[in-house]
């Protein structure tokens, strides 16, 4: 079984309609991030959260939000989607005891917003 | 601030033949490195790592990476390319505490 889980893998939607994504992880780590990515820009980071009581902003969180439920699971809500919200979308975490903060990522969610 | 530069989007080689995929980076604090490989609609596998150990690091599927400091680059390489290889790999820079500042990647192409 897979150490991160994202869904759904796939989804498309319609301008202005509220969309989740979904992270679980059974890895025990406290670190949990969510990542976007573009052709041609790489990752960039959405939100992070060092455990549940602590979410941080990343350099693109204007449109999301998110909510950390328990030690493994970390969501990505769009309120209201917008067309350049299309895009792959990764769930990752890390041990923080780990050297260098190594991070392990989520299948990805495919999302278009038509 | 972290930055990382890939230098070229597409790399093409033929089977066989070495790869090589460049990386400089920028870090005010001793970096953490990482190369990461994604295949085909799949997530983003960890390659290697580097973490002030040994300057040559050892990676899965035959790859590896040298930090060199002088140069601010940490380039990954294979001897010999396999078919199996045609991914996009993202070099990737890390403080240690908190983020990864990634590259915009390099889609590695295979020809037989």
């Amino acid at each position: 079984d897979a150490d991160v889980t994202q869904t759904p893998r796939n989804r498309i939607t319609k301008t202005g309609k509220r969309i989740m994504l979904e992270c679980s992880q059974t890895k025990g780590h406290d670190r949990m991030y969510w990542y976007r990515q573009d052709p041609g820009l790489g990752l960039r980071l959405i939100y992070y959260s060092f455990d549940v009581k602590d979410i941080n902003k990343g350099e693109i969180s204007d449109g999301y939000s998110v909510s950390r439920q328990a030690q493994a699971k970390f969501s990505l809500s769009l309120e209201s989607a917008i067309p350049n919200q299309t895009a792959l979308y990764f769930c990752a975490t890390s041990d923080p005891n780990s050297r260098g903060n190594t991070q392990y990522f989520g299948p990805g969610t495919r999302l278009t917003v038509l | 601030a972290q930055s990382v530069t890939q230098l070229g989007s597409h790399v093409s080689v033929s089977e066989g033949a070495l790869v090589l995929l460049r990386c400089n980076y920028s870090s005010s604090v001793p970096p953490y490195l990482f190369w990461y490989v994604q295949y085909p609609n799949q997530g983003l596998q960890l390659l290697l790592k580097y973490t002030s150990a040994a300057t040559l690091v050892k990676g899965i599927n035959g790859f590896e990476a040298e930090f060199k400091k002088s140069e601010t680059s940490f380039h990954l390489t294979k001897p010999s390319a396999h078919m199996s290889d045609a991914a996009e790999y993202f070099c990737a820079v890390s403080d240690g505490f908190q983020k990864l500042v990634f590259g915009t990647g390099t889609r590695l192409l295979v020809s037989p």
